[in-house]
């Protein structure tokens, strides 16, 4: 039992390129969610999912695409990067109302 | 101990001191509450939470009140030791069909040996 896997732990890209986050979970959760910290500030929610096949908006959204084609995944796609996505991106998953459970993050450089 | 809110971004305390470190939430429907602490180059650690129809729970050396007048969390160390140095966020759930977890800013705990 692995809990949240995220991959990679970290990346540099150049502006303009695009690249994915996964992140896997092994716990059978419904609900997962991509957030993004900035220094200086919390977390803030990018996209969420509460179950295979949906997905939908957080507080950040803009720049950003997930899927979540199976339930134990849920993928961060940026397809054009650019240096204000230079950030630790945290994904977390829950099994019900309770009892969030997150990775040990991303950190991505955009230059 | 010492008391401040998570608009002042770092909290002092003499180990061995009792640490109290506070947050004002934002929604009156928030359900469920979370104390996690964050390690530098690491993710958020639970350490505590609180469901909405409680108003206190103690854990292992922490506590947590909940004022729901007042819309108000605090998490309090007993006995501070430089192991509980990090940053502390609060965070709250708001329910419903697509219930989602919302972060305070956070504050630094800074143990002084």
């Amino acid at each position: 039992n692995a809990g949240v896997t995220q991959t990679p732990k970290f990346r540099v890209l150049k502006t303009g390129q695009s690249m994915t986050l996964l992140c896997a979970q092994d716990m059978n959760h419904e609900y997962m969610y991509w957030y993004r910290q900035d220094p200086g500030m919390g977390l803030r929610l990018i996209h969420y999912s509460v179950g295979e096949g949906t997905t939908a908006k957080g507080e950040v959204p803009d720049g950003y695409n997930v899927s979540r084609l199976k339930k134990q995944n849920f993928l961060l796609g940026l397809e054009s990067a650019a240096p204000s996505q230079t950030s630790v991106y945290f994904c977390a998953s829950r099994p019900g109302p309770y009892g969030y459970t997150f990775g040990s993050g991303t950190r991505l450089t955009v230059v | 101990g010492e008391s401040v809110g998570l608009h002042l971004p770092t909290l002092s305390v003499q180990e061995g001191d009792n640490s109290i470190i506070n947050c004002a939430y934002s929604n009156s429907a928030s359900d469920y509450f979370i104390w996690y602490k964050q390690e530098s180059g690491k993710g958020p650690q639970f350490i505590i939470d609180i469901r909405s129809n409680m108003d206190k729970r103690q854990g292992q050396r922490v506590t947590v009140l909940l004022n729901k007048t007042v819309k108000h969390l605090s998490l309090q160390i007993a006995a501070t030791q430089p192991g509980d140095s990090a940053v502390y966020f609060c965070a709250e759930n708001i329910p419903g069909a697509n219930s989602k977890l919302t972060f305070g800013k956070g504050i630094t705990l800074s143990v002084r040996p």
